[in-house]
């Protein structure tokens, strides 16, 4: 089955610095790649994702970068702020998603 | 708004008993999900139906099982909770027609401990 890894599973920056996460899978077959945020006790919801047949995809200040060669993709987050404190799931997969462990991200004003 | 929406909230049993999670769901989604997350550990699937008349199990099913009971509602049992079944559990839909995103909705979730 498919084994997805994520790094780093904790990431502090100052406020208006730039955070990225990595997550690698395993299965060439996953053709589907979403990032979740949760924040503290709500539940995980979608922020990005990213399809197979597309390298880049950006929604103002996040962007998704996928490699399918090399198995991995990686969330990007500009200009960060104090609310995009959170934890980050990334995902993989077609018809179930696997996910990363998880990423807690902590912006300081 | 459509949505998706777990019962209880919380509940909190001894080791043995049964318990029975419920989820509901608006969103007119043929396929459901339920999830187990630990700390540092992610979402853990337990099992998965992709409509009425199909379930699977997941990576973590062992000690768990499920019911769909109509397209709306996807029920998951613990035929006897043990310790360290303690988790946060979620259900999800999602909508196999959405242009091949499969977008994931989850609920509120369920806080189970068992002592």
């Amino acid at each position: 089955g498919e084994n997805v890894e994520q790094h780093p599973s904790t990431l502090s920056v100052q406020e208006g610095d730039s955070a990225v996460i990595k997550c690698t899978y395993s299965d060439s077959a996953s053709n589907y790649f979403p990032w979740y945020k949760q924040e503290l006790g709500k539940r995980p919801q979608l922020i990005i994702d990213i399809r197979s047949n597309v390298g880049e995809k950006k929604d103002q200040r996040i962007a998704v970068t996928l490699n399918k060669t090399a198995k991995h993709f990686s969330l990007h987050i500009t200009e960060t702020q104090p609310e995009d404190s959170a934890v980050y799931f990334c995902a993989a997969g077609y018809s179930t998603l696997t996910f990363g462990k998880g990423t807690m991200l902590l912006v300081s004003p | 708004d459509a949505d998706v929406t777990q019962t209880p909230r919380n509940r909190i049993t001894k080791t043995g008993k049964r318990i029975m999670l419920e989820c509901s769901q608006t969103k007119g989604h043929d396929r459901m999900y339920w999830y187990r997350q630990d700390p540092g550990l992610g979402l853990q699937l337990i099992y998965y139906s992709f409509d009425v008349k199909d379930i699977n199990k997941g990576e973590i099913s062992d000690g768990y099982s499920v019911s769909r009971q109509a397209q709306a509602k996807f029920s998951l049992s613990l035929e006897s909770a043990i310790p360290n079944q303690t988790a946060l559990y979620f259900c999800a839909t999602s909508d196999p027609l959405a242009g091949g995103r499969n977008e994931q909705f989850f609920g509120p979730g369920t806080r189970l401990t068992v002592l």
